[in-house]
This record gives C-alpha cells, structure tokens and sequence, in this order.
C-alpha cells in the first residue's frame, strides 16, 4: 500500500538555525510532490510543489529537494523565525485518483527565541 | 474574503444524531474534496468531486456518510447516526481545473465532537 513517512517527533530548532524535515514515500511514482503548513485548529496552506523532472525548488526561505531515486523529499526552512512554528505536512497525489492526495502525518516545528 | 468557507466550526452532538455541514469553494473552482483529519495525523481522503460528479469515494467514508454538490456550487457532508469515532476535523478543499498539478485551498475546517 500507499505510504508516506514524515519525522514522528517533534523537532525543535533555535531561531536563525536551518530546519529540515523529511518525507519519505514507498509504492509510489508520483509526477509530483506537495508541502503544507498547518497551525492549531486551522486547515492546511499549500506551501510548494515540486514536480519529478525538479530537483530543488525555492520560495523566499523556503527550499524543497525531490530525489524519485531515493523516494525522499527535504524540505528547508532558512533564518529560522518563531513564527515557522506550526505542522508541515507532505502530500503526494493519490494513485488512480483524480487530484485528491494523500498525506503524511506531519512534522511539528518549534522555533526558539 | 473569497477562500474556500465551512460551516459551522464546531459542532457537538450527541451520539446517534445526524449532523451536516457544508462547504463554500473558492467560486471558479470546479474540484471539491473532503478530508477527516484526527488529532496527531494528517488529513484523509473521504471524497472527490468535479463539478456535481462526486467521482471518488474513500472506503473511509462509510453508509452513514453522504456528501452531495448540487449544481456543482457548495456542498454538503451528512453524517448519520454519529459515533464517538466520528469525532474529528472535517476540512473542505478546492482546486481548479485543467491538467497537471495544483495547488488545494483549504477551509478552516469543521470541528466536530460527539458526546
């Protein structure tokens, strides 16, 4: 079946440091990958999508590499800010779906002052 | 504000009560989904819809469960006879048409507990 692994712990960073989160996907070969934030009782807000033929992709502080090889995604945050505090979620498109996706579980970030 | 809305935010009911909410997409968007999400997990897949065809269905989403989107505007999930499993977040999601990759907006989302 379909899996998505994303970091269960919860990862906690000084600000100003780089964090990084992983998704990791079995059985999959997706045409491209998503990246959420979450915030307490909020909905998910799209962040990037990284396409396969893409390697890296940029967005202000933000930074996301595919590797289909390894089956992994690693998502950058730079200059870390207390405010990148929230649940990030990984999301892949759902195999002989239309467009809906499946998602990880997320990783929570908590960034220090 | 022309985001995706959901109504209500939260909802408690009693065990064996049926609830329904509805959801508002962003208006050029002819791609509706619903998602269950519970605490510590991501959000799971219920239902999909392209404009009034509800085109896909979760095995999650079980005989007490019906979502419908008339004229392909708003929809709505009702849930019969709750269980206290069904305590969760009910978030809403739209996205354009066309091919290849985009983006969901999501709503707030509809927090429902049964007591």
């Amino acid at each position: 079946s379909q899996k998505i692994e994303q970091n269960s712990e919860a990862l906690n960073i000084q600000e100003g440091k780089t964090a990084t989160l992983t998704c990791n996907y079995t059985n999959y070969s997706p045409a491209y990958l998503q990246w959420y934030r979450q915030d307490p009782g909020r909905g998910p807000v799209f962040l990037l999508l990284i396409r396969e033929n893409e390697k890296e992709k940029r967005k202000e502080r933000l930074k996301v590499t595919f590797d289909t090889t390894l089956k992994q995604s690693l998502f950058h945050i730079t200059a870390s800010q207390p405010a990148d505090s929230a649940t990030y979620l990984c999301a892949l498109r759902r195999v002989d779906s239309g467009y809906a996706l499946n998602f990880g579980k997320g990783t929570s970030l908590l960034v220090t002052p | 504000d022309t985001g995706v809305s959901q109504d209500p935010r939260h909802k408690i009911t009693k065990r064996g009560q049926n609830v329904t909410f509805r959801c508002d997409p962003i208006s050029e968007h002819n791609r509706l989904y619903w998602y269950r999400q519970t605490l510590g997990q991501g959000p799971e897949f219920l239902t999909y819809f392209q404009n009034e065809a509800q085109l896909e269905k979760s095995r999650l989403l079980s005989d007490r469960f019906s979502a419908e989107r008339p004229k392909g505007s708003f929809s709505t999930l009702e849930i019969q006879r709750t269980e206290q499993g069904d305590s969760a977040m009910y978030l809403c999601a739209s996205s354009p048409s066309g091919q290849g990759a985009s983006e969901a907006f999501f709503g707030q989302g509809t927090r429902l507990t049964v007591v």
